[in-house]
């Protein structure tokens, strides 16, 4: 299906551990997003990407890893988990022609316990 | 720290009624953005306005930007209980191009 994905749905891990949140989408959009959603904070930027193999830091990325070797994906991990970083995550995507808007995945609920 | 600040925080209507939200920001840009969020989904974009542009239209809703004031307002006339979810504006070159900066949104109830 067209769109962008975020797998999974659902998450928990423990203190200390790594883990990996994946974003998919379909279109071949050059610049794909994180962001984390807090209550309180709206959204902030973890990382983004303006193409495969450039990355660059947002708001906050302390904590994160990014990497982008294909346009379509991109990854974000969570070395060694911490529980501030209990969140809602979300991957967009922007196509780099008109100033669209961002098309946002569904979203990753993680809890670190 | 957040580029968008939006007020209110939070909004309570009935049926029928038109919703105002506001928007201030703290530097330039190149667009701005409103989304819409329903309780535990993703964001829908719903209008971008350019920095050169006054007003927009979009069905029932009408956005205005005030660059000198570094405000922008997100109207929805005749609102409807399915307009009940968060509302986020977003700035887009503040931060350097091709980056969204979020306000914290306004959640908005209409009540039947």
């Amino acid at each position: 299906d067209a769109g962008i994905t975020q797998s999974p749905r659902y998450k928990i891990t423990e203190t200390g551990r790594q883990v990996t949140l994946m974003c998919h989408q379909t279109w071949s959009h050059s610049y794909m997003f994180w962001y984390r959603q807090d209550l309180g904070h709206g959204l902030r930027l973890i990382y983004y990407s303006a193409a495969a193999d450039i990355t660059d830091k947002g708001e906050v990325p302390d904590g994160y890893v990014v990497s982008r070797s294909k346009t379509e994906n991109f990854p974000l991990t969570l070395e060694s988990a911490t529980r501030s970083q209990t969140s809602v995550y979300f991957c967009a995507s922007k196509g780099d022609t008109e100033p669209y808007g961002y098309t946002f995945g569904s979203g990753t609920r993680l809890t670190v316990v | 720290s957040q580029q968008g600040e939006e007020d209110p925080q939070a909004l309570s209507i009935q049926e029928g009624e038109n919703a105002t939200m506001n928007c201030s920001y703290k530097t330039s840009i190149n667009n701005l953005q409103w989304y819409r969020q329903n309780s535990g989904r993703g964001l829908v974009h719903l209008i971008l306005i350019r920095s050169n542009e006054r007003e927009k239209h979009s069905g029932r809703l009408r956005v205005t930007l005030d660059t000198s004031k570094k405000s922008s307002s997100l109207l929805i006339t005749a609102s409807r209980a399915a307009d009940t979810a968060s509302y986020f504006c977003a700035t887009d070159g503040a931060g350097g191009y091709n980056k969204l900066i979020f306000g914290a949104g306004t959640r908005l109830a209409v009540h039947p």
